[in-house]
């Protein structure tokens, strides 16, 4: 399975964009990057996914390198409530391998 | 639109008891995964269940096994419960196949004493 590494922690001030950083040098062409967080004692909550182009939905952005050996997620409003683990996984098959992830913590 | 239901919300239970957890998936998804989460780790996937049969198997021994009904709908059984069976349990649904993107429920947190 295609690994994937991330800051342990990140902060962000509320109102500012939070970047989050995924490198994940050792992954294939079919392979999809998804991002999900977790809030506290939470099930995980889908954020987004793509496979080349970058993507964006109503909760955040997806920005994927040319060579696909990164991504960056990002929050463009960070709000207290963006407070969680921010899992970056690459999807080998049927399966969601989930990491370590990074602590966002945002702060007023 | 109803989202991703598992019951019980928690559970208690004793070594070498068995356990049945239960997930209804998202209106309309006919593919359930379970998961595995420890106090302060991951999620690891235990199996995956689509048109009733198990389409993918996590590092997991044989203790823990699984069933999807027709209506979609899916059971967790664990026998022999050991200490380390302790974590909260994730279903997650999708719509149009086991390669379709997950959408989790809230989970049931186990504690095997």
């Amino acid at each position: 399975d295609a690994k994937t590494t991330q800051p342990p922690s990140m902060d962000c001030a509320e109102g500012r964009a939070a970047n989050l950083p995924c490198n994940h040098s050792t992954i294939s062409g079919n392979e999809y990057v998804y991002w999900y967080r977790q809030i506290h004692s939470q099930g995980p909550q889908y954020i987004i996914h793509g496979l080349k182009n970058n993507e964006t939905n109503e909760m955040a952005s997806l920005i994927i390198t040319e060579d696909r050996k990164s991504s960056t997620l990002i929050l463009p409003h960070a709000t207290l409530r963006d407070t969680a683990v921010y899992y970056c996984i690459v999807r080998p098959d049927n399966k969601l391998v989930f990491g370590a992830g990074t602590i966002l913590r945002v702060k007023s | 639109d109803a989202g991703v239901t598992q019951s019980p919300t928690h559970l208690i239970k004793t070594r070498g008891q068995q356990v049945t957890l239960r997930c209804s998936p998202k209106s309309g998804h006919d593919t359930v995964s379970w998961y595995q989460q420890a106090l302060g780790q991951g999620p690891q996937f235990i199996f995956q269940y689509y048109e009733e049969e198990e389409r993918q198997r996590g590092n997991f021994p044989d203790r823990f096994s699984g069933h999807q009904f027709p209506n979609y709908s899916s059971e967790l059984n664990v026998n022999a419960l050991l200490l380390g069976d302790s974590a909260l349990y994730l279903c997650a649904s999708s719509l149009g196949g086991p390669r379709e993107t997950q959408y989790f429920g809230p989970g049931t947190r186990l504690l095997v004493l």
